[in-house]
């Protein structure tokens, strides 16, 4: 069962603008790490930003934040005054601690496509 | 420089081939995934690693099997490769001990079966 959604598929946002992309996840676990990454049209994955599950503040890199409501169980990626380099896919991804070992599982992603 | 290598680009094979797809790291990482992308459905995890010799179904083994006779390597075998194993296939690791440390991704293998 998938345990990441990304309930957009797609979102258009205007150049300077700020845009939110969706993120919740299922876990019965009380520590796991959430993540995104971007990923260009050239395929790389780029790590954009990190937050535990322990963390109480809100995690902050440069234009990137993670709106970040644990009862909730939601994880949004804000990007703040995009940029036309901001147009890529984006994927929400959770690292799991189980007994032995641990693994890191992703969503189906959102294509961000940023207008001049 | 960290980094994951995964050894083709791109790959075309003929259906009930045998293929081997292969990723090494140089980080030291104890885990090791393989993900493959499709549009719409993101990365699913097919298998990981966490020590040499050791290994764990994802969500997609079906068809796949895998491989970690060193650290730094893990491959991916697709004993008898089908067109709906067309792909693009991502190799990743990560270290055991540091949550917050993010999974660094190879350059992918795109996959056509034939």
């Amino acid at each position: 069962a998938q345990k990441i959604t990304q309930t957009q598929p797609g979102m258009f946002v205007q150049e300077k603008e700020a845009v939110t992309l969706d993120c919740t996840y299922d876990t019965s676990d009380q520590s796991y790490g959430l993540f995104w990454y971007k990923q260009p049209s050239s395929g790389e994955m780029i790590f954009l930003i990190y937050q535990g599950s322990y963390d109480e503040q809100n995690a902050t890199e440069g234009r990137y934040s993670l709106n970040f409501q644990k009862a909730r169980k939601s994880a949004n990626l804000v990007i703040s005054a995009s940029q036309l380099g901001d147009s890529a896919m984006y994927f929400c991804a959770m690292r799991e601690v189980l007994t032995s070992y641990d693994k890191v599982i992703f969503g189906p992603g959102t294509s961000l496509s940023v207008i001049p | 420089d960290v980094k994951v290598t995964q050894s083709s680009r791109y790959l075309v094979k003929r259906t009930g081939e045998k293929v081997f797809l292969e990723c090494v790291q140089d980080m030291d990482h104890e885990n090791m995934f393989w993900y493959r992308q499709d549009p719409g459905l993101g990365l699913r995890l097919i298998y990981f690693s966490y020590d040499v010799k050791m290994k764990e179904k994802g969500d997609i083994p079906e068809g796949y099997s895998v491989s970690r006779e060193k650290k730094e390597r893990f491959s991916l075998i697709l004993e008898s490769a089908s067109t709906n194993q067309t792909s693009m296939y991502l190799c990743a690791s990560n270290p055991p001990d540091r949550m917050n440390t993010e999974a660094f991704f190879g350059q992918g293998t795109r996959l056509t079966v034939v």
